[in-house]
């Protein structure tokens, strides 16, 4: 997978504000991809999901979109709050190979007030 | 429901010596898989267990080993820990289906001095 340094990409996004997060991921073999959020001291908490089968998915507040020709995953979050603030994960499953989570880098989403 | 839990929180070992973590997995789910997460890094998957065998393995040395018990807990066990190994160790339990999304602890922060 994707390994970075210490310094996470960051974005600042205001209180009611929409973000988006992107993420590149690298193995066309992939069926199944799905985005966590983890806050400071906590486990990688599920966020949503989607297969490579989709476009796009949506869940409450949150969308997931899926470009497979271009091998790009974002997540739209509306009307972020303070609460969202955490660091967001993309992850990534083999087709065949269950259970084995790549991840990336990882985002840093600050909200201001 | 409890949850994945993780036991010990945060531990502090030396150079050379041996760890064990523990995890016991969410009520109904009977795979288990183990991160590691360095500092400012995304999870990178250790290995997965699967009716107390191990399935699949990512790319750690031998010096890591696991453990899966009847009742679906499961152990990971370093021996001679390096500075290196200083890392958040997260646990992931699931059931066993294609796509079924993977519910993490807390994680137990080890610290090799």
């Amino acid at each position: 997978g994707e390994s970075v340094g210490l310094h996470l990409p960051t974005l600042s996004v205001q209180e009611g504000d929409n973000s988006i997060i992107n993420c590149a991921y690298s193995n066309s073999a992939s069926d199944y991809f799905i985005w966590y959020k983890q806050e400071s001291g906590k486990g990688p908490q599920f966020i949503i999901d989607i297969r490579s089968n989709m476009d796009k998915r949506q869940g409450q507040r949150v969308t997931v979109l899926l470009n497979k020709t271009v091998k790009h995953l974002s997540l739209q979050i509306a009307a972020t709050q303070p609460g969202d603030s955490a660091v967001y994960f993309c992850a990534e499953k083999e087709k065949d190979s269950w259970g084995k989570l790549q991840f990336g880098a990882g985002t840093q989403v600050v909200v201001t007030p | 429901d409890a949850g994945v839990t993780q036991s010990p929180t945060h531990l502090i070992k030396t150079r050379g010596q041996q760890v064990t973590l523990r995890c016991s997995p969410k009520s109904g789910h009977d795979t288990v898989s183990w991160y590691q997460q360095a500092l400012g890094q995304g999870p990178q998957f250790i290995f997965q267990y699967y009716e107390e065998e191990e399935r699949q393995r990512g790319n750690f040395p031998d010096r890591f080993s696991g453990h899966q018990f009847p009742n679906y807990s499961s152990e990971l066990n370093v021996n001679a820990l390096l500075l290196g190994d200083s890392a958040l160790y997260l646990c992931a339990s699931s059931p066993r289906r294609v796509e079924a999304e993977a519910f993490f602890g807390q994680g137990t922060r080890l610290t090799v001095v």
